[in-house]
């Protein structure tokens, strides 16, 4: 009964390269929330996915941020020509059909720091 | 206005005490409240949560206590133990956009032996 395994679970990068973080969901879930946590801070909502979807994209920040959830494999956060501020937690949430109410369940996180 | 407001920011009780952690928020659409808890190195995990619909909802040792005239809830957290140690995260949403979840800034619970 695996959760939310996101990958991977740190992560260094260079100024200027990508970063790429995989999540994949709890096994029956089709629906998939990425949150940013700065140091000391709350997490922010960033992207709300179903499978092929972007559903809500109104916490992405407006360049070098994307996400995607394909049909077949987990969903992806790309962050292109990191900078230091993006050094921070990223976790994924996943929850079933909306029928089933509102609880949302969380990974890990993936942990960027940029260098 | 999306924000939630939490207090206090850090809280240090004597074990066997009680913790009380106090969030507001100001969109009255928000009808979902659901407080995490998250160790260090961990992701936020699901505590307790309610519904505007009751004032009170309880399990074991964690209370929710919800006013929705004040806009404000409460965690309570009786006999606290030092595993309760932990940043405590409240959080709103509305059910049109429910796993949009708009955290509070945390509250770090130091619980003293």
């Amino acid at each position: 009964n695996a959760g939310v395994m996101q990958n991977p679970r740190h992560l260094v990068r260079r100024r200027g390269q990508e970063a790429r973080l995989r999540c994949s969901p709890m096994k029956g879930h089709s629906h998939v929330y990425w949150y940013r946590q700065l140091p000391e801070e709350g997490l922010k909502f960033m992207v709300y996915l179903q499978k092929e979807n972007i559903i809500d994209e109104s916490g992405m920040p407006k360049e070098r941020f994307s996400a995607e959830f394909p049909k077949e494999g987990p969903s992806i956060l790309r962050i292109q020509q990191v900078v230091r501020g993006d050094s921070a937690a990223y976790f994924c949430a996943s929850s079933p059909s909306q029928l089933s109410g509102n609880t949302i369940y969380f990974g890990e996180g993936s942990w960027l720091t940029v260098v | 206005q999306q924000q939630v407001k939490q207090s206090p920011q850090s809280l240090i009780v004597q074990k066997g005490g009680i913790s009380i952690i106090n969030c507001a928020y100001e969109n009255t659409a928000f009808d979902y409240f659901p407080w995490y808890q998250q160790f260090p190195g961990k992701g936020p995990a699901l505590l307790i949560a309610i519904r505007p619909d009751v004032s009170e909802k309880k399990e074991g040792r964690f209370t929710i206590s919800f006013n929705k005239s004040a806009k404000q809830f409460s965690l309570h957290i009786m006999d606290s133990q030092p595993g309760d140690s932990a940043t405590y995260f409240c959080a709103a949403s509305s059910t049109t956009s429910y796993g949009k979840l708009t955290f509070g800034q945390g509250t770090i619970l130091t619980v003293h032996p």
